[in-house]
């Protein structure tokens, strides 16, 4: 699976917008982007995955960008229960599927 | 999401006995479960993936006859720490999907302390 890399920590300020970004320079064609976020003393939650076409739900939004080498997760109106370790993941699916977590980015939301 | 609960949440065991973990897919029939381990301040580390029905897949440098995993059922996956010591004291997590074309959903995690 490609590996990922995010900033390790951000802050972000209530009620505003929070973009983490990550880079996936060597993901390969059949490669998913995934985004999952702990919460301390918690298990991951999922918070939305794409292949190439921008994606949106009820959590946030995910931008890949064209040559897919990137990524930003976006959380349209940060709350103070957002604040958490955000894990951009990169994976094949089907039976190749496997959720390899790296150091994800502690997003601190600030009141 | 679909829910996945874990059983016990918290543990402490004796130094050299046994301790079970369940994972139950609790709203969905679970195709593929996965385990991880992760310690404090660290990132959630890979354990097994298992399919029920058949034998786990361990990850390099993970004891197979130490952690053993079974997934008997489309609902329950158990790990079972053999002769637990406090080294293997840590936070254990489970995770579950519905079939390869989905996502993963997670447990709540298991803390479990050795003493």
């Amino acid at each position: 699976d490609a590996k990922t890399t995010q900033p390790p920590s951000m802050d972000c300020a209530e009620g505003r917008a929070a973009n983490l970004p990550c880079n996936h320079s060597t993901i390969s064609g059949n490669e998913y982007v995934y985004w999952y976020r702990q919460i301390h003393s918690q298990g991951p939650q999922y918070i939305i995955h794409g292949l190439k076409n921008n994606e949106t739900n009820e959590m946030a939004s995910l931008i890949i960008t064209e040559d897919r080498k990137s990524s930003t997760l976006i959380l349209p109106h940060a709350t103070l229960r957002d604040t958490a370790v955000y894990y951009c993941i990169v994976t094949s699916g089907g039976s190749n599927y496997k959720l390899t977590f790296g150091k994800g980015t502690l997003l601190t939301v600030n009141p | 999401g679909a829910v996945v609960s874990q059983h016990p949440s918290r543990v402490i065991c004796k130094s050299g006995t046994s301790v079970k973990i369940e994972c139950r897919s609790l709203d969905f029939q679970a195709t593929t479960m996965f385990w991880y381990r992760q310690f404090p301040k660290k990132s959630l580390m890979l354990m097994a993936t298992s399919n029920e029905g058949s034998k786990a897949t361990y990850e390099q440098g993970v004891e197979k006859d130490k952690f053993l995993i079974n997934h008997a059922s489309l609902t329950l996956s158990t790990l079972t720490v053999t002769s637990a010591h406090p080294e293997d004291s840590s936070f254990y997590i489970c995770s579950a999907r519905v079939d390869p074309n989905t996502e993963a959903f997670f447990g709540q995690g298991t803390r479990l302390t050795v003493v």
